[in-house]
């Protein structure tokens, strides 16, 4: 099955700088991968996902990229701020498996 | 707006004990899940379900049963509880043409 490693397990920034969060996943088949937030108390929900055609995807302050021949994809948030505070997680899915595979989570913390 | 509802937030429960977990979705989603949250492992998968009164083992089934007779309703069992099934448990739908899921708040189950 899927195996996704995320890394770094804790993140602390000050405000107004960028972070970075990565993860690798196992199986070349996988083709979805979104990130979910979840701050403190409250449901994860999707923050951006991007498919296995797509290299790079941005969103305001956030942007996704994928390597597929190394399997790994990244989460970049510029200029953070403090709401950024939050656990985030990568996730992955693809042919043959209906569910995510999330990875274990970066807790990130934004100095004001 | 997609409504995931868990039936109860907070459970303790005693080892031995029959536990169930009830999730309603109002979105007509024929996918629903159950996952496990746990310090440091991230969001690991249980069961999960494709249509009414089908199902497939997830990462963790151990210990754990579901069911599904209604399309909104998908229930996690634990037939016997035991101290190692303390967690949080998340459900989740998802449409069939779509990748994001959607979460409840989860329930915290603590088994003494």
């Amino acid at each position: 099955g899927e195996n996704v490693e995320q890394h770094p397990s804790t993140l602390s920034v000050q405000e107004g700088d960028s972070a970075v969060i990565k993860c690798t996943y196992s199986d070349s088949a996988s083709n979805y991968f979104p990130w979910y937030k979840q701050e403190l108390g409250k449901r994860p929900q999707l923050i951006i996902d991007i498919r296995s055609n797509v290299g790079e995807k941005k969103d305001q302050r956030i942007a996704v990229t994928l390597n597929k021949t190394a399997k790994h994809f990244s989460l970049h948030i510029t200029e953070t701020q403090p709401e950024d505070s939050a656990v985030y997680f990568c996730a992955a899915s693809g042919a043959g498996r209906r569910a995510l595979t999330f990875g274990s989570g970066t807790r990130l913390q934004v100095q004001p | 707006d997609v409504k995931v509802t868990q039936s109860s937030r907070y459970l303790v429960k005693r080892t031995g004990e029959k536990v169930f977990l009830e999730c309603v979705q109002d979105m007509d989603h024929e996918n629903m899940f159950w996952y496990r949250q746990d310090p440091g492992l991230g969001l690991r998968l249980i069961y999960f379900s494709y249509d009414v009164k089908m199902k497939e083992k997830g990462d963790i089934p151990e210990g754990y049963s579901v069911s599904r007779e209604k399309k909104e309703r998908f229930s996690l069992i634990l037939e016997s509880a035991s101290t190692n099934q303390t967690s949080m448990y998340l459900c989740a739908s998802k449409g069939q043409n779509t990748g994001e899921l959607f979460f409840g708040e989860g329930s915290r189950l603590t088994v003494l």
